[in-house]
This record gives structure tokens, sequence and C-alpha cells, in this order.
């Protein structure tokens, strides 16, 4: 069984200062891995992916990510934090290999807290 | 191009009464899921549609039914309404080929008292 975990409930940074939202999976195969940013009322809103290449994965609003196969993590990064950024923060991942209807799990999101 | 669009955005139900959410997407996605949020644990996906004329089971599909009338609309029913289905509803939908990202709908509200 797939799994996501994000062990922060909470990430509090000063703006301009750089970011990391952590990420880590639990799949059988090689994953598919996604951030998604929610604002307050909104939907979630896709910001990058990772399905093969580059471990470093660049996605939208100057944030990217690295995939870390050993330590089984994608974090999310970027270098210097905005007071805009403060949202809610969701990583998925889909296991291509595990047949059928590829399901995407969701972490249960990390609030991100930018201090002006 | 509005993206994938759900009404209605609130709404109250008493317990018992029935409901219909609906969903579109106009990116011409074949596969529509609907999840529901709760705080503290995330989204779960209650039915998702492959492609048109297909509708699967998620993780808690009990109480809900859904119809994929077309390959843009994928609608989401509640027959009979409990409190325990107090929530917010998100429509997704994805291309399901070779972009696996899900783009998201704004929400629906529903409180049941």
């Amino acid at each position: 069984a797939q799994s996501v975990a994000q062990p922060e409930d909470q990430v509090n940074v000063a703006e301009g200062n750089p970011l990391t939202v952590k990420c880590t999976y639990s799949v059988s195969g090689n994953p598919y891995l996604f951030w998604y940013v929610q604002y307050p009322n909104r939907g979630l809103q896709f910001l990058l992916k990772y399905i093969t290449g580059d471990n470093l994965v660049k996605g939208s609003y100057g944030f990217e990510a690295e995939f870390n196969k050993s330590q089984t993590s994608f974090h999310l990064k970027k270098p210097s934090a905005l007071v805009s950024d403060s949202a809610l923060y969701f990583c998925a991942v889909r296991d291509p290999d595990s047949g059928g209807y590829q399901k995407v799990t969701f972490g249960i999101g990390t609030k991100l807290q930018v201090i002006p | 191009n509005a993206g994938v669009t759900q009404t209605p955005k609130f709404q109250v139900l008493k317990t018992g009464q029935s409901m219909t959410l609906q969903c579109a997407q106009d990116m011409n996605h074949n596969s529509m899921y609907w999840y529901r949020q709760d705080p503290g644990m995330g989204l779960r996906l209650i039915y998702y549609s492959a492609s048109e004329g297909t509708t699967d089971k998620g993780e808690v599909p009990n109480g809900y039914n859904v119809s994929r009338l077309n390959k843009r609309e994928f609608s989401l029913r509640l027959e009979s309404a409990a409190p325990s289905q107090t929530s917010v509803y998100f429509c997704a939908s994805s291309s399901g080929r070779s972009s696996y990202e899900q783009y998201f709908g704004p929400g629906t509200r529903l409180t049941v008292t």
C-alpha cells in the first residue's frame, strides 16, 4: 500500500528566508510525486511533479522539489519566501506499478506561515 | 477556459435530505474524481471515473453515488444526507495519459444538520 507523510503540521519562516516543506513516501514501485498548494477557501492547485529524469524539479511561483530515492523523500523548497506563499501544501504520490487504477494518495497537508 | 467548475459553492441540508453536486471540466480530460476534505485527514477519494462511461469506488464511497454524464460532467449524489457527510467536496480532473496531475474545482462546503 502506498502512503505519504508530511511530518510537520505547520512551518513558520520569515519573509526572505529559504523554506522547506517535508514529504516522505512509501510505494512498491517507482513513484510519481506531486506538490499542490491550497489557498483559503480555494481548491488545490498543482505546483510541480516528478515522474522521471532530473531529481530536482522546478515548478510554479519559484518552487522546486528534490526527489531523493534513497531517503524516499520529496521535499518542497523555495530560496526566498514571500508572505503570499502562506497556504496549505499537500504532497501526493502515485504508484504507476500498482496496476489497475493508479490511485493518488495525498498527505494531510502542511500549513506554511510566512512572517513579514 | 474555466477549468473545473462546481455548483453549488455552499449548501446546508437536514439529515435525510438528498442533493446532487455538479462538476464540469472544459479541458477535454478523460479522468474525473470526487474527494472530500476533512480537517486532519487530507483528501479522501470518494469515487472516480477513469474515462467516460466508467465509474469506480474510492476509499469512502458509502452514502454516495456518482454519474459520469458525458466527458465533461461528473456529478455526486447524496441520497440521504447524514451529519458525518459534513465536509468540503472537491471535484478534480486529469488527462489520464502522460500528464497525471489533477486540476481541482473551487469546492462545495456542505453542512448537514
